[in-house]
């Protein structure tokens, strides 16, 4: 079946950081790919969707400048955490989306535990 | 505005029946989707239904009535490791996904 690989599962580091996180599809054509934070014991929260070679959509109260997205090709999209701090450690979660709509589901990648100290 | 509503949390008995309900209302319809997650792990895809009745899968079972806004998954045979939190989806008109809070679903033996 459709896989989606996310990477890294897991970062730890310092506050100032900036960290990149990757999403690929790694058997289909991911033309949507969204970004979802999910603070524990909480709901899935969408960030933003990315259309291969456009800007990305934030939701509100998400901040463009400081979650950086690119979608550059029809399998891979990136998530940039700009200087990071405390309050940005979460569980971020990317999900992707094919051209064939209808009942294809949203893919998920395994997620990425974000801790900034 | 959209809304999804399911209960925040569940207790079941191993081996016994368990139903999670979920009503919507959203802007335009275009099929709604059951996910489970574990915790600490991203969601996995269960069901999908856009057409009224019922979808079986195995021991999972998804219902869709459009008419009344309303769906709902029945787990069977429960087992230990159906512990998890289900998410109710629905896509809009625009083919966004509009996610439930999930429901925590607790099996005790």
């Amino acid at each position: 079946g459709a896989v989606v690989s996310q990477h890294p599962s897991r970062v730890i580091c310092k506050s100032g950081t900036s960290v990149k996180i990757e999403c690929r599809s790694l058997d289909f054509q991911a033309t949507t790919m969204f970004w979802y934070r999910q603070f524990p014991k909480q709901s899935l929260m969408l960030m933003a969707t990315s259309n291969e070679g456009s800007k990305a959509t934030y939701e509100q109260g998400v901040e463009k400048d400081k979650f950086l997205i690119n979608h550059a090709s029809l399998t891979l999209s990136t998530l940039t955490v700009t200087s990071a701090h405390p309050e940005d450690s979460s569980f971020y979660i990317c999900s992707a989306l094919g051209r064939v709509l209808g009942n294809q589901p949203q893919h998920f990648g395994d997620g990425t535990r974000l801790s900034i100290l | 505005g959209q809304n999804i509503d399911q209960p925040t949390e569940m207790t079941a008995t191993e081996g016994a029946i368990v139903q999670i309900n979920c009503t919507y209302q959203t802007s335009g319809f275009n099929g709604l989707f059951w996910y489970q997650q574990h915790a600490g792990e991203a969601p996995t895809f269960l069901s999908y239904n856009v057409l009224d009745g019922l979808e079986e899968k195995g021991r999972f079972s998804s219902f869709l009535s459009r008419s009344k806004g309303y769906s709902y998954l029945l787990l069977k045979e429960l087992q230990m490791k159906d512990s998890a939190s289900y998410l109710c989806a629905v896509r809009d008109s625009n083919y966004q996904l509009i996610w439930g809070a999930g429901t925590k679903l607790i099996i005790k033996p």
